[in-house]
C-alpha cells in the first residue's frame, strides 16, 4: 500500500480558497487518490477521487500532476463548516474491493 | 436510498467484560463491509473487512472477532474486553467490485470506553 504524507493541521479564514498537499511517492500505476472529510464524532465522508490530472465536483478540485507522485485537494471560498479531518488515501485495486489506508490526516480549522 | 446503522451509539464496559456491536446496511445487496477504530485524535484503522456472507478477513492481531452471519449485518464482538479496546468503532460498506470507486459509506459509529 502506497503511504501517504500531509500536514498535520492547516488554518484559514472564510472566503478563502484552501490547498491541502498530499505526497505518495509510491503510488503503484493502478492505484487511484480518494479523499475523504471528517467530522469530530462522525465517519468519514468521500469528498472527491481521482488518477490524473484534474477532477472536479461540486465541492472540491483534486489536482494531480504527472508523475502522481502528489497530489492537491482544493477547496473554493471555504466556510467554519469546513472545519473538518481531511484524508488523503491511496487505493489498493488489486484485492477487487477497496481496501483504504487512512492516515491521520490534515486538520482544518476554518476562522471567521 | 441506502442507509446504515450502528448500534449502541455510545457504551462504557469494564476490562473483560464482552462486547458485541452490531451494524446493519439497507437498500443494498452483497455490499462489501467493514470495521474500523479510531483512537482519540488518530487516523483510522481497518479491523475486519468482509466480501460476503461468513467470509471475514482480519487486518490486525488482537482480540475482537468479526462475524457476517446475514447479507447486510456485521457483528463486531470480543470475548474479553482490555483497555486498549477504547475508541470510535466505525462500519462502513461499499458497492461490491466497486469498479473505479473507491467509496466507503461510514455508519455514525459506536464511542467504546472500557473502564
Amino acid at each position: 500500500l502506497a503511504k501517504t504524507t500531509q500536514p498535520i493541521s492547516m488554518d484559514s479564514y472564510e472566503g478563502q480558497e484552501v490547498n491541502i498537499t498530499c505526497s505518495h511517492n509510491n503510488i503503484a500505476t493502478n492505484d487511484y487518490i480518494t479523499w475523504y472529510q471528517q467530522f469530530p464524532s462522525q465517519g468519514p465522508r468521500f469528498i472527491i477521487q481521482g488518477y490524473k490530472t484534474k477532477v472536479t465536483n461540486e465541492v472540491a478540485s483534486l489536482f494531480i500532476p504527472a508523475d502522481r507522485k502528489s497530489s492537491t485537494l482544493s477547496l473554493p471560498r471555504v466556510s467554519l463548516s469546513d472545519t473538518a479531518v481531511y484524508y488523503c488515501l491511496v487505493g489498493e485495486r488489486n484485492t477487487g474491493f477497496q481496501k483504504l489506508v487512512f492516515g491521520t490526516g490534515t486538520r482544518l480549522l476554518v476562522s471567521p | 436510498s441506502q442507509t446504515i446503522h450502528q448500534w449502541p451509539a455510545t457504551l462504557v464496559q469494564p476490562v473483560g467484560s464482552p462486547l458485541s456491536l452490531e451494524c446493519t446496511v439497507e437498500g443494498t445487496s452483497n455490499p462489501n463491509l467493514y470495521w474500523y477504530r479510531q483512537a482519540a485524535g488518530r487516523g483510522l484503522q481497518l479491523l475486519f473487512y468482509s466480501v460476503g456472507i461468513g467470509q471475514i478477513s482480519s487486518e490486525v492481531p488482537q482480540n475482537l472477532s468479526a462475524s457476517r452471519p446475514q447479507d447486510r449485518q456485521f457483528i463486531l464482538s470480543s470475548k474479553k474486553l482490555l483497555l486498549s479496546d477504547s475508541g470510535f468503532y466505525l462500519c462502513a460498506w461499499s458497492v461490491t467490485g466497486g469498479g473505479n470507486s473507491y467509496e466507503q459509506y461510514f455508519g455514525p459509529g459506536t464511542r467504546l470506553t472500557v473502564t
